[in-house]
């Protein structure tokens, strides 16, 4: 699987879009990119994925470049709740899934 | 919510000694992980099972070993309990379908071998 590499910390204003990037310029192109979070002593939660379009679901959104070296995710109003670590993930999928979590970017959101 | 519970929810055991961790899901769901979180380190795969006595190595199952009777458990066995293994455990979920799919986990169960 292709290794990500993203921003340590960033901070975000409550109600305003948090962005948090990721870069995987080594990404194969049966390698979907998938964003996971984990709240403070939760278990990691899933928020989206996409293979080349942009998604968007309830919680996010997710932009893949065109060359799909890079995404983004966007939190459209930011709370304080989703002060979290985010990770980004690129795997194959299958059918024995596994993911590599890499250290992720902790995002605050401050009032 | 997905339906995953891990008991106990918190451990605390002399080296040495034997453990198992316990993981029970409601969902049905065919495939069933184990990840241990240490500081520094993220999550990282002990073992994951793709069925009902299908049961394979992640990148640190050394000391651990695992089995599945039935769909709804996956159990984490540590033999002989290190101070090493010291860590939070958690136990994931997910179904097989043509397109990939995510994972869900459980709340963690907090292990302190002493």
């Amino acid at each position: 699987d292709a290794k990500t590499t993203q921003p340590t910390s960033m901070d975000c204003a409550e109600g305003r879009a948090a962005n948090l990037p990721c870069n995987h310029s080594t990404i194969s192109g049966n390698e979907y990119v998938y964003w996971y979070r984990q709240i403070h002593s939760q278990g990691p939660q899933y928020i989206i994925h996409g293979l080349k379009n942009n998604e968007t679901n309830e919680m996010a959104s997710l932009i893949i470049t065109e060359d799909r070296k890079s995404s983004t995710l966007i939190l459209p109003h930011a709370t304080l709740r989703d002060t979290a670590v985010y990770y980004c993930i690129v795997s194959s999928g299958g059918s024995n899934y596994k993911l590599t979590f890499g250290k992720g970017t902790l995002l605050t959101v401050n009032p | 919510d997905a339906g995953i519970t891990q008991s106990p929810r918190h451990k605390v055991t002399e080296t040495g000694t034997p453990v198992t961790l316990r993981c029970h899901q409601t969902e049905n769901h065919r495939y069933m992980y184990w990840y241990r979180q240490d500081p520094g380190h993220g999550l990282r795969l002990i073992h994951y099972s793709y069925g009902v006595k299908d049961t394979d190595k992640g990148e640190v199952s050394d000391g651990y070993s695992v089995s599945r009777s039935k769909t709804e458990d996956f159990l984490l066995t540590l033999e002989s309990a290190t101070s090493s293994q010291t860590s939070v455990y958690f136990c994931a979920i997910s179904e097989f379908r043509d397109t990939p799919y995510e994972q869900y986990f459980g709340p963690g169960t907090r292990l302190t071998v002493t």
